[in-house]
């Protein structure tokens, strides 16, 4: 089973600055997910890459494959952007697959 | 188009009752996969269902059961429920089975298990 990882847990920031979460997994993958999950529990995919970067508007998701690790970029956060941020890799690291999830980051933008 | 419909919302159960849960995926969507998530922690992964065949399943135990129907939606099924059980009980279907395919997620239902 792919182990994910996610860090920082919590981060709370002051609106304008530049959010950075992590993200490592233990099996190689052909494809990761960024998600957002916002209170109540609904669960938007921001983002699915398998190499390289993409950007959507102030969001970039970056990654690195060799490494096993991602990053999501938040630029000139705004309080709207406050929501859990999570990961989540192919379960066994297969091409056809489940997903498996990091804990998540709860990100908090005061204004 | 709708996106990916749940039922019940809400649910309460007695130690040891039986419960269904229903999904009902995107149009077109022939993947749906289930996910529990304890609070505070990331969903778990359950199953994966593409054409009514079961090609997924997480580290869950046989009281847990799923099926999906011709149409594409889906029924969770879990027997002999425990307190951990409570939780909430997401669906997500995609286009195909490959994990490089959107993931569309269902709004849930909360189980609480009394």
């Amino acid at each position: 089973k792919n182990e994910v990882e996610q860090s920082p847990q919590n981060l709370t920031a002051q609106e304008g600055e530049f959010i950075t979460i992590n993200c490592s997994y233990s099996v190689g993958i052909s494809a990761l997910h960024w998600l957002q999950q916002h209170p109540g529990g609904g669960i938007v995919s921001l983002f699915m890459l398998s190499s390289g970067k993409k950007k959507h508007g102030r969001l970039i998701a970056t990654i690195n494959i060799q490494e096993k690790h991602s990053s999501l970029h938040i630029t000139a956060s705004h309080p709207r952007d406050s929501a859990v941020y999570i990961c989540a890799a192919p379960y066994s690291g297969g091409g056809a697959d489940g997903l498996t999830f990091g804990k998540g980051t709860h990100l908090i933008i005061q204004p | 188009d709708a996106g990916v419909t749940q039922s019940p919302t809400h649910l309460i159960k007695t130690r040891g009752q039986q419960v269904t849960l229903r999904c009902s995926p995107i149009s077109g969507h022939k993947s749906v996969s289930w996910y529990q998530q304890v609070l505070g922690q990331g969903p778990q992964f359950i199953f994966q269902y593409y054409e009514k065949e079961e090609r997924g399943r997480g580290n869950f135990p046989d009281r847990f059961s799923a099926r999906q129907f011709p149409n594409y939606s889906s029924e969770l099924n879990v027997n002999a429920l425990l307190l951990g059980d409570s939780a909430l009980y997401l669906c997500a279907s995609s286009l195909s089975l490959a994990v490089n395919y959107e993931q569309y997620f269902g709004p849930g239902t909360r189980l609480t298990v009394t």
